[in-house]
């Protein structure tokens, strides 16, 4: 079946250093899923973040980018510089064209100042 | 634009009652899912709705679990004879297009 794995947290970086998330993935019944990363902020629900449906596209939305990688079925999300802000949940989670979603785990991320 | 309305945001039973946790999707949304998220399992698919009608239930446990969408503006999930291991946060989540899903905040469930 189809899957997705990522970064296992917790995640802590410095304020303004650089970030990165791996994130692989499996998909066995489409041959390009669609490519998301939702977050979770700290008392907010799950919430799009970026999503790119095109192989080979980059998504980009609050700083954070993530580059659809079909030869290495990756979708690594990363921030030049994070803030104290940016600390929530990253799930990296991949959609088949239909309504069938498969999330990874999740990656906690904290930023410490 | 109030988002995905998930009530109540915890609820507590004892084994063996039974649980009811609503949904209110965003107005215009045709699609509906609920998912159920716990540490070990993670996010976990149960069903989807669209345009009201039960598309795909594959994700249930079938014996216990129901759900239903009488109207376009709230579904409802049903556990019955809740079980400990049946503790955890249900999401709903709603979209236009089954593409892209709004959540909900979710309802945490500890079933005693």
């Amino acid at each position: 079946g189809d899957s997705v794995t990522q970064t296992e947290g917790p995640v802590t970086v410095s304020e303004s250093e650089s970030l990165i998330i791996n994130c692989t993935y499996s998909a066995t019944s489409i041959a390009y899923p669609n490519l998301f990363w939702y977050v979770r902020y700290p008392g907010e629900g799950l919430q799009l973040l970026l999503k790119v449906i095109t192989a080979g596209q980059k998504g980009s939305s609050r700083g954070f980018e993530a580059t659809y990688n079909k030869e290495t079925t990756s979708f690594h999300l990363q921030k030049a510089s994070v803030q104290e802000s940016d600390s929530a949940v990253y799930y990296c989670a991949l959609g088949r064209g239909n309504y069938k979603y498969v999330f990874g785990a999740g990656t906690r991320l904290k930023v410490i100042a | 634009n109030a988002g995905v309305i998930q009530t109540p945001r915890h609820k507590v039973t004892g084994k063996g009652q039974e649980a009811t946790l609503w949904c209110e999707p965003i107005s215009g949304h045709s699609a509906v899912f609920w998912y159920r998220q716990t540490i070990v399992q993670g996010l976990e698919f149960l069903t989807y709705f669209r345009n009201q009608a039960p598309i795909d239930d594959s994700g249930m446990p079938k014996e216990r679990f129901s759900a239903q969408m009488p109207n376009q503006s709230h579904s409802t999930l049903k556990i019955q004879s809740t079980q400990p291991q049946d503790s955890a946060v249900y999401l709903c989540a709603s979209s236009p297009s089954a593409e892209t899903l709004y959540f909900g905040s979710g309802t945490r469930l500890t079933v005693l």
